[in-house]
């Protein structure tokens, strides 16, 4: 069935160092791959999202790259600061209504 | 400030009971979704609904129910026939269009007793 895996589940790097979070989706009819940031307690919050006519999107110190071909997509977080620890989400969505969500990256970025 | 709203946020329950779950959201979406999240799993779809009167199943519709009387609110009972209930559950609600963003709820948190 359709699915989205996500790498890793937990990732831990130093304030200033970069962080990379890997998705890998399995319906090559997905179009649209949404980012997602949840902080302990809330609900999920959009960062970032790409369509699928287009390889690369930044936002500040936020990227996101899409490789069709292969069914990757990845998050690249620069220069992390503190306020970055959270738990993020990729997803997939092959369009309809229907979205599918990775397990999720929990961040932690040490100061 | 336009936003959604989940209430309550913490919610006990005793086995065999029903509880409904609120969800309300004024930034005049015509779509709305029910997710829940367990501990290391992604979001999972229970129901969605794309327009006032209509709603479809998702993913992991058996034992919950739903209405869409009114466009601003989607309320989810989890009813004494889901196995496993203790979760976090999430309301979502987008612009009624294909691959667009989710605005999510703070979510509630329940627990079978």
């Amino acid at each position: 069935g359709e699915n989205v895996e996500q790498h890793p589940s937990t990732l831990s790097v130093q304030e200033g160092d970069s962080a990379v979070i890997k998705c890998t989706y399995s319906d090559s009819a997905s179009n649209y791959f949404p980012w997602y940031k949840q902080e302990l307690g809330k609900g999920p919050q959009l960062i970032i999202d790409i369509r699928s006519n287009v390889g690369e999107k930044k936002d500040q110190r936020i990227a996101v790259t899409l490789n069709k071909t292969a069914k990757h997509f990845s998050l690249h977080i620069t220069e992390t600061q503190p306020e970055d620890s959270a738990v993020y989400f990729c997803a997939a969505s092959p369009g309809g209504f229907k979205t599918i969500f990775g397990a999720g990256t929990r961040l932690f970025v040490k100061a | 400030d336009g936003g959604i709203t989940q209430s309550p946020k913490y919610l006990f329950r005793k086995e065999g009971q029903n509880v409904t779950l609120s969800c309300e959201q004024n930034l005049n979406h015509d779509a709305m979704y029910w997710y829940r999240q367990d501990p290391g799993q992604g979001l999972r779809l229970i129901y969605y609904s794309q327009i006032v009167n209509d709603f479809q199943k998702g993913d992991i519709a058996e034992g919950y129910s739903v209405s869409r009387e009114k466009k601003e609110s989607f309320p989810l009972t989890v009813t004494s026939a889901q196995k496993n209930p203790t979760a976090f559950y999430l309301c979502a609600s987008s612009i009624r269009r294909e691959n667009t963003e989710a605005f999510f709820g703070q979510g509630t948190r329940l627990t079978v007793v």
